[in-house]
């Protein structure tokens, strides 16, 4: 079956950096995307890696590696804002989308 | 831009009544319009996905009977849940691609809170 595997809940101090990260098994495989989720809204997009290595965007950076199945979201200087859901998909050989269950942060002063 | 708009963004109905959730792309051509359905603290649960003027395709386990989606144009996707249930209270959002081929990024609406009493 596919499955997309990510801890429920981290913890950590703003300025600091968390690694979240992100394990799929997924029949055939088009990407790996990450999105930001704040409470009663609609995700947000933040990357979407497809190619083995790291992307960096900001203080944001994503890293895949395809043969371990395996993605991690990095966070930098962590900002109170930064407290959120962190959704990890994976695109599938039909395009579809399949969803981890979030990981949700939570940044302490 | 990449804008996509849902109304209403919350809704509270009687049980056994109708109501209908419009998504809309502001300011692209929405090949295709995604429905997700996401109970607390719970991950994204893809519902159909639906291609402008043919019909949509339901994931396995979602009646299609009791969440009618109609994707009338290139900008408008609409869901309609009949006969709502307490059960079907829940946070629905649409999302969007912007091309042909689905391997793109999905814009998503900012989602509606129904609530069913």
């Amino acid at each position: 079956g596919q499955n997309i595997d990510q801890p429920t809940e981290m913890t950590a101090t703003e300025g600091a950096i968390v690694q979240i990260n992100c394990t799929y098994q997924t029949s055939g495989f088009n990407g790996l995307f990450w999105y930001q989720q704040h409470a009663g809204e609609a995700p947000t997009f933040l990357s979407y890696n497809v190619l083995d290595g790291l992307e960096e965007k900001g203080r944001f950076s994503s890293f895949l590696s395809r043969s371990k199945g395996y993605s991690y979201l990095l966070l930098k200087e962590l900002q109170m804002k930064d407290s959120a859901s962190y959704l990890c998909a994976a695109m599938d050989s039909n395009y579809q989308l399949i969803w981890g269950a979030g990981t949700k942060l939570i940044i302490k002063p | 831009g990449a804008v996509v708009s849902q109304h209403p963004s919350r809704v509270i109905c009687k049980s056994g009544t109708s109501v209908k959730i419009e998504c809309r792309s502001l300011d692209f051509q929405a090949t295709t319009m995604f429905w997700y359905r996401q109970f607390p603290k719970q991950s994204l649960m893809l519902m159909a996905t639906s291609n402008e003027g043919s019909k949509a395709t339901y994931e396995q386990g979602v009646e299609k009977d009791k969440f009618l989606i109609n994707h009338a144009s290139l900008t408008l996707s609409t869901l309609t849940v009949t006969s709502a249930h307490p059960e079907d209270s829940s946070f629905y959002i649409c999302s969007a691609t912007k091309g042909e081929d689905q391997a793109y990024e999905q814009y998503f609406g900012p989602g509606t809170r129904l609530t069913v009493t």
